[in-house]
């Protein structure tokens, strides 16, 4: 079965430094989103992606954070300037369509910034 | 607006019991309603959904109730299993303006269902 894939899944940061964290959706989904999840939380919506460009962001998805997908396959997210309130795990997630399809979520990349 | 707000933060039910985890929401115009199971160390994933145009869906063991005057669903977890322990999360949705389905989480109730 078709799965999201998330890279690193653990990284270690100092504060102030950029981070990339990578994903590749389900190869024929056409939404993306990434959320995190800071320890013992619940899981918040940072920002969502469709035809090349932001549908959607949070108050969290401030000027440090931005998301590119640089080729067919990959979305990334990258923490321009890390803070520790970065440390969370941070998920991607795909859907095939739009408005209530399933979506399905990525193992996530666990950002811990020190 | 977008909250979602979630109870029990934690369960303990015995084996054979019904788990029930309850959700309230204020944006009237939320129209998906998934619930997620969360194991330790993996991201979430969908284990049942519904839409307000409906009282109740049920898939196996797994049944939402909805109740759009009140703005509360919740989730009946029948027969639990050692299992299904986990974490469960309910969270609801809107279609944003380029049809892209941001979801906003519940803080989520742990669930331990014991032998």
């Amino acid at each position: 079965e078709p799965e999201v894939t998330q890279t690193p899944s653990h990284q270690v940061t100092q504060m102030g430094q950029e981070v990339i964290l990578r994903c590749v959706p389900i190869s024929n989904h056409l939404y993306f989103y990434w959320y995190r999840q800071i320890l013992g939380q619940k899981v918040e919506f940072l920002v969502s992606f469709y035809n090349n460009e932001i549908s959607e962001k949070s108050e969290i998805f401030d000027d440090q954070f931005s998301v590119e997908r640089p080729d067919g396959s990959n979305f990334t997210l990258k923490i321009r300037s890390t803070k520790l309130e970065d440390s969370a795990m941070y998920f991607c997630a795909s859907t095939l369509t739009s408005g209530g399809e399933t979506q399905y979520f990525g193992p996530g990349t666990r950002l811990l910034v020190l | 607006q977008q909250q979602v707000k979630q109870s029990p933060q934690s369960l303990i039910v015995q084996k054979g019991g019904i788990s029930i985890i309850n959700c309230a929401y204020e944006n009237t115009a939320f129209d998906y309603f998934p619930w997620y199971q969360q194991f330790p160390g993996k991201g979430p994933a969908l284990l049942i959904a519904i839409r307000p145009d409906v009282s109740e869906k049920k898939e196996g063991r797994f049944t939402i109730s909805f109740n759009k005057s009140a703005k509360q669903f919740s989730l009946h977890i029948m027969d639990s299993q050692p299992g299904d322990s986990a974490t469960y999360f309910c969270a609801a949705s809107t279609r944003g303006q380029t049809g892209a389905n941001n979801l906003f989480f519940g803080t989520g109730t742990r669930l331990t269902v014991i032998p």
